[in-house]
Formats: C-alpha cells, structure tokens, sequence
C-alpha cells in the first residue's frame, strides 16, 4: 500500500490560498488520491479525488505532479470555517477495507 | 436528504458493559464500515460489510462485533473484552466495496468508560 507523508500543521491567512502538500511517493499507477478533512469532533468530508489529471470542484482544486509521487491540496480562498485537519489518501484498487487515514495536516486559518 | 446517522452523540458505559452503537444510511448504499479514532490519531478500520449479512474483520476487530441484518443498518457493539474502549467511532459507507466512488462519513458517536 502507498503510504502518504504530510506536514503535521499549516498556516494560512483568511482570504488567502491555501496549499496542503501530500508526498506519495511508492503510489501505483491505478491508485487515486483522495483528499477528506475533518472538523474537530466530527466526521470525516469528502474534498476531492483524482489520478492523473488536475481536479477541481467547488471545494478545491488537487494538483498531482506528472510522475504522481506527489500532490497538493489547493483551497483558493480559505476561512475559518476551513480550520481542520485534512487527510491525503492513497487508496489501493478493488478494496475500502486499504483506505488508510493518517495523521493528516491541521491547517490553521488566521484572521 | 441522504445521509449517514449515528446515534446516541455521546455515550457513557461503565466497566464490563457491553454497548451498542447504532448506524443508519440512506444512501442505498451496499458497503458499510466502522472506525475507530483515537485523540490526535488517525482513522482505523474495526469492521466492514460489503453486502447485506456479510461482514469482515478489520485491523482493530477484537472485542468489537457488528451484523448486517439490513442494508440501511450496521450496528457495531463495543463488549467488555475491548480493554480500551474510550474513543470516538465513525460509521461509513460506500456506494459498493470497489469503486472510486468517495466514503461517506457519519458524524460520529464519542464513547466513554467510566
């Protein structure tokens, strides 16, 4: 299974873009990227998912490098209801049971 | 509006009890999952269900136990040989067991062991 690193915690701006890194760097070439946040407190949100190719919903927008090892969470314009801690996941084909949460990022939006 | 729900918020259980949480969706979905997460940790898998009276062991299984008696519906019942219960548990399913398709999430139930 791809195993994913990412910085324990962020800082970012109100109003400003807010970019979460994700290294990958053992993926697959048929494992997706999912990107999920959590609240304190509360369940898990879906964000975004992708393989190859830049996504982008009315959320944010998931940058995946060429060579797939690595990816960025983009919200455009973070506020402080975007403070939580956000998940990178690379998920195997085939099976839910290899959907792994790490430590995630809590991202921080300051005033 | 389609969702996941679980119920009760918050739960109290003395020692040696044993205690169910309850999972309902409407999402006609047919895959199922139950989480555990600890303060500051990440998610890890007890139990899942790809189908109705189907289910299989996690990572975490022991001293938990689930049926799958109704697709809407996976109860997961925390017994008195789980030696560290106090957690928060998520309920989570998915449209099938295979897909890309996103894992929807409940909002949770924090159990405490007194």
């Amino acid at each position: 299974d791809a195993k994913t690193t990412q910085p324990p915690s962020m800082d970012c701006a109100e109003g400003r873009a807010a970019n979460l890194p994700c290294n990958h760097s053992t993926i697959s070439g048929n494992e997706y990227v999912y990107w999920y946040r959590q609240i304190h407190s509360q369940g898990p949100q879906y964000i975004i998912h992708g393989l190859k190719n830049n996504e982008t919903n009315e959320m944010a927008s998931l940058i995946i490098t060429e060579d797939r090892k690595s990816s960025t969470l983009i919200l455009p314009h973070a506020t402080l209801r975007d403070t939580a801690v956000y998940y990178c996941i690379v998920r195997p084909p085939g099976n839910f049971n290899k959907f792994y949460f790490g430590s995630g990022t809590k991202l921080n939006v300051k005033p | 509006d389609g969702g996941i729900t679980q119920s009760p918020k918050y739960l109290f259980r003395k020692e040696g009890q044993n205690v169910t949480l309850s999972c309902e969706q409407n999402l006609n979905h047919d895959a199922m999952y139950w989480y555990r997460q600890d303060p500051g940790q990440g998610l890890r898998l007890i139990y899942y269900s790809q189908i109705v009276n189907d289910f299989q062991k996690g990572d975490i299984a022991e001293g938990y136990s689930v049926s799958r008696e109704k697709k809407e519906s996976f109860p997961l019942t925390v017994t008195s040989a789980q030696k560290n219960p106090t957690a928060f548990y998520l309920c989570a399913s998915t449209a099938d067991f295979s897909s890309y398709n996103e894992q929807f999430f409940g909002p949770g139930t924090r159990l405490t062991v007194l």
